[in-house]
């Protein structure tokens, strides 16, 4: 069964104090990894896709790495905009279109 | 384009009573799916169609109906309402199937009393 697993559950953070989140994951055969950021009351809204270990994307503060266990979701200097939930998610190369959300990482940037 | 447009925002029903939540896509995408997210529990997928005239269950089916008689739409029916289905509601669309990049509509915040 497809796992994904967010650490922490929760990261508070001062205004330009740079972070990592973690997500692990146990699939059997990725297709691909996704980040989403969740704003309260909103739906998720996409960041990054990542294909195979290795891959890395840029958005802005943000930068995801993708290993054969798990990804990280780098954050570089963060502002008070950046406060929201990540979440991850992965879909398996099993044929199946179900993907598989971890609980998420709540982030708070103080200013 | 609107991309992904869900309704209502939100409802309150009583235990027993059905509703169906809308879903609508205006971006010609083929894949369509329904999410449901409770606290402590992430996003887990209720069901999913990888095109018209195509459905498929999902990690949590039970108690819910759908059908995907157009590209556009794929509502999603609570036939028998009950408390354990107080939730928000997600639907969220992509081009095709196969690992491409889903978007999310608003949400539908549904309680059951």
């Amino acid at each position: 069964e497809d796992q994904v697993t967010q650490s922490p559950e929760a990261l508070r953070l001062q205004e330009g104090e740079s972070s990592s989140l973690n997500c692990s994951y146990t699939v059997s055969g990725l297709r691909g990894l996704f980040w989403y950021r969740q704003d309260p009351g909103k739906g998720p809204e996409f960041l990054f896709t990542l294909y195979s270990a290795g891959e890395e994307k840029e958005k802005e503060r943000l930068k995801a790495t993708l290993t054969k266990k798990e990804s990280f979701l780098h954050i570089t200097a963060p502002k008070p905009e950046d406060s929201a939930t990540y979440l991850c998610a992965v879909l398996n190369r099993g044929g199946s279109e179900k993907l598989v959300f971890g609980k998420g990482t709540k982030l708070t940037v103080n200013p | 384009n609107a991309g992904v447009t869900q309704t209502p925002k939100f409802q309150v029903l009583k235990t027993g009573q059905s509703m169906t939540l809308q879903c609508a896509q205006d971006m010609n995408h083929e894949y369509m799916s329904w999410y449901r997210q409770d606290p402590g529990m992430g996003l887990r997928l209720i069901h999913y169609s990888v095109g018209a005239g195509i459905t498929d269950q999902g990690e949590v089916p039970n108690g819910y109906n759908v059908s995907r008689s157009t590209t556009e739409d794929f509502p999603l029916r609570l036939l028998s309402a009950a408390p354990s289905q107080t939730s928000v509601y997600f639907c969220a669309s992509s081009p095709t199937a196969g690992g491409q990049t889903q978007y999310f509509g608003p949400g539908t915040r549904l309680l059951v009393l």
